[in-house]
């Protein structure tokens, strides 16, 4: 069965620190993993990645994927408040014919000021 | 941004009867979805949507759920005959017609917050 786990389930950290969030999956015929943030109720996206070792970065938030290991990982440096919300992982297989994520259960990062 | 608009945010339903969940997509997007979000859980997939189509469906959307896009621009679900069970935020989303990377990537609505009494 296709799996997305997520770790860990909830942070709280400082404004200024650095977070790490992982997210590994099993899943058949990879194809892509996508990360977003779910701030109040839509998510929005952040990344997409499908190349190993290749890193996407926009601002503070960057991401590397690992397909080797099955993993991936969202870093945020300089944490503000405004980082706070539930930081969410999808896989997208390739035996879906419309690309149908496959969710992890979410991280919930709390940043304090 | 465009955005995808989903009406209405909260809809409170007594067990057995029909809802429908409205969902208007981004103008030049082709490709439709459903997915739910019961609380405490991870958002699963319910059902996708092309051409007129259901492209593909999971186990959760059985008989008593449909989709329709009865106009080109609107996008519903509708659950006939509501359980308790239903219960949940449910999220619409689309995304670009073509190929490639951008196919993937889903803009999801604010959801609809399902409650069944």
């Amino acid at each position: 069965e296709d799996k997305v786990v997520q770790s860990p389930l909830s942070l709280v950290v400082h404004e200024g620190d650095t977070v790490t969030l992982n997210c590994s999956y099993e899943v058949t015929n990879f194809r892509s993993l996508l990360w977003y943030k779910q701030e109040k109720k839509a998510p929005t996206f952040l990344f997409m990645l499908t190349s190993s070792g290749i890193e996407k970065k926009s601002g503070r938030l960057s991401s590397i994927l690992d397909k080797k290991e099955l993993f991936s990982i969202l870093n945020i440096t300089a944490t503000q408040t405004g980082d706070s919300a539930i930081y969410l992982c999808a896989v997208v297989p390739t035996t879906s014919g419309t690309y149908k994520y496959i969710f992890g259960t979410g991280t919930r990062l709390k940043v304090l000021a | 941004e465009p955005e995808v608009t989903q009406t209405p945010s909260h809809q409170v339903t007594q067990m057995g009867q029909e809802v429908i969940l409205r969902c208007v997509p981004i103008s030049n997007h082709l490709y439709f979805y459903w997915y739910r979000q019961i609380l405490g859980q991870k958002v699963e997939f319910l059902v996708s949507f092309y051409n007129n189509e259901i492209s593909e469906k999971s186990e959760i959307f059985d008989d008593q759920f449909s989709v329709e896009r009865p106009d080109g621009s609107n996008f519903t679900l509708k659950i006939r005959s509501t359980k308790l069970e239903d219960s949940a935020m449910y999220f619409c989303a689309s995304s670009e017609q073509g190929r490639g990377p951008h196919r993937e990537k889903l803009f999801f609505g604010s959801g609809t917050q399902l409650s069944v009494l």
